[in-house]
């Protein structure tokens, strides 16, 4: 069972570079987000989605593209590279909300940097 | 603006002790409250996680106690053991959003052997 799985592992790109970071889960779950953990800093919500063809707007979405065809996939797109989206990025899953509250899992991360 | 914070950025004990990390919340909007465990170059890994309905939650040897009326929770691990060094992150979501997590930021759990 592979879970939530992220490629690439590690990507290192130019100012003004675009590139697609791609997430997949294996448990058919409904639910998907993207976060960015910063140096010393928690987790902080990009995008999410709710199911197949909708999304929304996390804490700092700015840069950030998501669409959700698939359930399984989640890809995240940065459009134009900037150094401030220097990051590792995670992806997560997870089902079930309101009375059966069920916790997100995390892939391992992408490691961006952009120079 | 923290919504939820963990106030030691780290904590050191001794094999077999208890370790208490804890956790403050100032939105009255979350509902559902989780710890995760981090080890690096590693995703989170979810620990234990208690509603708001709930004040005490175990799951062997960790325990999540939730205050509501001080906006504050603790993960209690006991024993502690050398594997459980790792980062450990508070996180929480509004009521029927669990993948709005917001999250503190973490605290580095040392356990000596």
């Amino acid at each position: 069972n592979a879970g939530v799985t992220q490629t690439p592992k590690f990507q290192v790109l130019k100012t003004g570079q675009s590139m697609t970071l791609q997430c997949a889960q294996d448990m058919n779950h409904e639910y998907m987000s993207w976060y960015r953990q910063d140096p010393g800093m928690g987790l902080r919500l990009i995008h999410y989605s709710v199911g197949a063809g909708i999304t929304d707007q996390g804490e700092v979405p700015n840069g950030y593209n998501v669409s959700r065809s698939t359930t399984e996939d989640f890809p995240l797109r940065l459009l134009s590279a900037a150094p401030s989206q220097t990051s590792v990025y995670f992806c997560a899953s997870s089902s079930g909300t309101g009375e059966d509250n069920q916790p997100q899992h995390f892939g391992d991360g992408t490691r961006l940097s952009i120079l | 603006d923290q919504q939820v914070k963990q106030n030691s950025p780290s904590l050191s004990v001794q094999e077999g002790r208890i370790s208490i990390l804890n956790c403050d919340y100032t939105n009255s909007m979350f509902d559902y409250f989780l710890w995760y465990k981090k080890y690096p170059a590693e995703g989170p890994t979810f620990l234990i996680s208690i509603s708001s309905i709930k004040d005490k939650n175990e799951d062997g040897r960790f325990t999540v106690f939730l205050n509501k009326s001080a906006k504050h929770l603790s993960l209690h691990i006991v024993p502690s053991q050398p594997g459980d060094s790792a980062v450990y992150f508070c996180a929480a979501s509004p009521r029927g959003s669990n993948y709005k997590l917001t999250f503190g930021k973490g605290t580095l759990l040392t356990v000596n052997p």
